[in-house]
């Protein structure tokens, strides 16, 4: 297994345009998380899934955004509309319980 | 609720000098507390973590930390800086008694090593 997989790894898209993005967690794990990271900041939670059930949202994740993962393993995240306060890089990170998160190298979006 | 704050935005240390990158935690509950290294444009690896038992914590690349309870702290400490030490250093705390295991991340320190 070689970790946690996001794609794609950079996404650059128009003010209003939907995107998505992928993250394939590591296999055996249960739990899937997404969070955001802005320039000069520490990764802010969005999102968090154990097996299929999404467990928790933060207030960040407004209506525009939307998360899934249909059979408990892959998961996605879509933002609708997308403004120019959405750029970030993206990051999905998967565990068992009670371990570290293990990372993806993150999906940076660039809206212009 | 849980905060992180990273003591120091950017450190910078010689190489072979003592590395420390401060961190102090809010929580109501025990905490499991977490360090990790960025890269840049890179995702985060896990250095080394706490959840219960020894308080001293030891980690990959020489990296150790100590739980102080009475302190609310998390130190990240290696004796002897190396060039390849250079990256964004993030502590995170999650609540050990809720089950979603979610991170709270400080803002980070950015570590640079002069040769």
């Amino acid at each position: 297994d070689t970790g946690v997989s996001q794609n794609p790894r950079h996404k650059i898209t128009k003010r209003g345009q939907n995107v998505t993005f992928r993250c394939d967690p590591i296999s055996e794990h249960n739990r899937l998380y997404w969070y955001r990271q802005t320039l000069g900041q520490g990764p802010e939670f969005l999102t968090y899934f154990q097996n299929e059930a999404q467990l928790e949202k933060s207030r960040l994740l407004s209506d525009r955004f939307s998360a899934e993962r249909p059979k408990g393993s892959f998961s996605t995240l879509e933002i609708q509309r997308t403004e120019q306060g959405d750029s970030a890089m993206y990051l999905c990170a998967s565990s068992l319980a009670s371990t570290g998160a293990f990372f993806g190298q993150g999906t940076r979006l660039t809206v212009v | 609720a849980q905060s992180v704050t990273q003591l120091g935005s950017h450190v910078s240390v010689s190489e072979g000098a003592l590395v420390l990158l401060r961190c102090n935690y809010s929580s109501s509950v025990p905490p499991y507390l977490f360090w990790y290294v960025q890269y840049p444009n890179q995702g985060l690896q896990l250095l080394l973590k706490y959840t219960t038992g020894a308080t001293l914590v030891k980690g990959i690349n020489g990296f150790e930390a100590e739980f102080k309870k009475s302190e609310t702290s998390f130190h990240l400490t290696k004796p002897s800086a190396h060039m390849s030490d250079a990256a964004e250093y993030f502590c995170a705390v999650s609540d050990q008694d809720t089950g979603r295991r979610a991170l709270t991340f400080g803002s980070g320190t950015r570590l640079q090593v002069q040769p």
